[in-house]
């Protein structure tokens, strides 16, 4: 079984800083997810990626599969980007299993 | 678009009492999840069903049954309830797998165990 670990558990931040949050993990894969649950509850998917870079408005991730690594940017953060940040992986590599999470990052925006 | 609709959002239950949740997909996916979320940790998976007639079990399955007798539905039963199952239940679903396409979350479901 993966095991998936994230840092910081917890970050407060100002307006406007640039914001990186990190995820490792230990068994080799395919595909990582980046995911999003607001103050409320709700869980969306901001990304998922298996090599490289992506980027979405502010938002960009970079995964290293030789380092097992992948990191979480927001540029010109925002209050409204305050939520916890959740890395998730493939359980078993591939296949059907669902998804083995980290613990989360929960991320905190003054103005 | 619904999206994943889960029901119901709040419910308290005695220790021993039965019930249901439902998740229902209107986005036709095969793949389909239940997990629990719990405080200081992360999202655990409960059961999965790879289309519709079949279930297998995740990594905490102990207490919990489910169904898949139509494709859109995605069932979780709680046969005798003990506090240990007081969590905050997510169903998901997509329609290759957790390695080729993200995931499509519900709102979840607040369950308290008295």
């Amino acid at each position: 079984k993966n095991e998936v670990e994230q840092s910081p558990q917890n970050l407060t931040a100002q307006e406007g800083e640039f914001i990186t949050i990190n995820c490792s993990y230990s068994v080799g894969i395919s595909a990582l997810h980046w995911l999003q649950q607001h103050p409320g509850g709700g869980i969306v998917s901001l990304f998922m990626l298996s090599s490289g870079k992506k980027k979405h408005g502010r938002l960009i991730a970079t995964i290293n599969i030789q380092e097992k690594h992948s990191s979480l940017h927001i540029t010109a953060s925002h209050p409204r980007d305050s939520a916890v940040y959740i890395c998730a992986v493939p359980d078993s590599g591939g296949g059907a299993d669902g998804l083995t999470f980290g613990k989360g990052t929960h991320l905190i925006i003054q103005p | 678009n619904a999206g994943v609709t889960q029901t119901p959002k709040f419910r308290v239950l005695k220790t021993g009492q039965s019930m249901t949740l439902l998740c229902a997909q209107d986005m036709n996916h095969e793949y389909m999840y239940w997990y629990r979320q719990d405080p200081g940790m992360g999202l655990r998976l409960i059961h999965y069903s790879v289309g519709e007639g079949t279930t297998a079990k995740g990594e905490v399955p102990d207490g919990y049954n489910v169904s898949r007798l139509k494709k859109q539905n995605f069932l979780l039963g709680l046969e005798s309830a003990a506090p240990s199952q007081t969590s905050v239940y997510f169903c998901a679903s997509n329609e290759q797998g957790p390695t080729y396409q993200p995931q499509h979350f519900g709102d979840g479901t607040r369950l308290s165990i008295l």
